[in-house]
């Protein structure tokens, strides 16, 4: 069973240039989670998403990112314009339908972003 | 706010040695608690989670950690480390929505 996966695990742009960050989840998982992790800091929550729907988004910057989960296919995170600020690491976590209990994130290996 | 504090950002111990790796949280994150590691240019592994139940949790790699909600602490412990442990931790709390908030982490070296 193959884990969350992650692509491109490197990515350079240059300033003013498009990001485009993909995450397949965890096969049977229909939740995914962005989280970004800034130099010497600790993971920030982004974005939380089902397939189709944007559930929590309280932590996306209000300009030049979004998210999205298609009904086929892996969820990406898009960065438009980028800067240099936004050189990171950018982790995806997946999960399975959420239950009355505890639902475990399982992480990707990450996405870093490099901007020139 | 919700919030998860790591109070030491590098903690250097010789191998064989015992660690502690500190973490307080915000009583608004404090409905799950958990550790993770990660290894350089890696991602994410869950080391032990707190749930609910006993308050002393044990995870992988021999670490464990106890829940202390008098002192809202959760701390992480190992009684003798290994070079293979270097790595940074961090302290996570989920509390009332889906989302993790994380300690800005530990940098554990473990010196031979």
């Amino acid at each position: 069973n193959a884990g969350v996966m992650q692509n491109p695990r490197h990515l350079v742009r240059r300033r003013g240039q498009e990001a485009r960050l993909r995450c397949s989840p965890m096969k049977g998982h229909s939740h995914v989670y962005w989280y970004r992790q800034l130099p010497e800091e600790g993971l920030k929550f982004m974005v939380y998403l089902q397939k189709e729907n944007i559930i929590d988004e309280s932590g996306m910057p209000k300009e030049r990112f979004s998210a999205e989960f298609p009904k086929e296919g892996p969820s990406i995170l898009r960065i438009q314009q980028v800067v240099r600020g936004d050189s990171a690491a950018y982790f995806c976590a997946s999960s399975p339908r959420p239950s009355q209990t505890y639902n475990e994130q399982f992480f990707g290996p990450g996405t870093r972003l490099t901007v020139l | 706010a919700q919030s998860v504090t790591q109070l030491d950002s590098q903690v250097p111990v010789f191998e064989e040695a015992p660690v502690e790796l500190r973490c307080n949280y915000s009583s608004s994150v404090s409905v799950y608690l958990f550790w993770y590691v990660q290894y350089p240019n890696q991602g994410l592994q869950l080391l032990l989670k707190y749930l609910s139940g006993s308050t002393l949790v044990k995870g992988i790699n021999g670490f464990e950690a106890e829940f202390n909600k008098s002192q809202t602490s959760f701390h992480l412990r190992k009684p003798s480390v290994h070079i293979s442990d270097t790595a940074e931790y961090f302290c996570a709390g989920q509390g009332g929505s889906e989302k993790l908030v994380f300690g800005k982490g530990t940098k554990l070296t473990v010196n031979p």
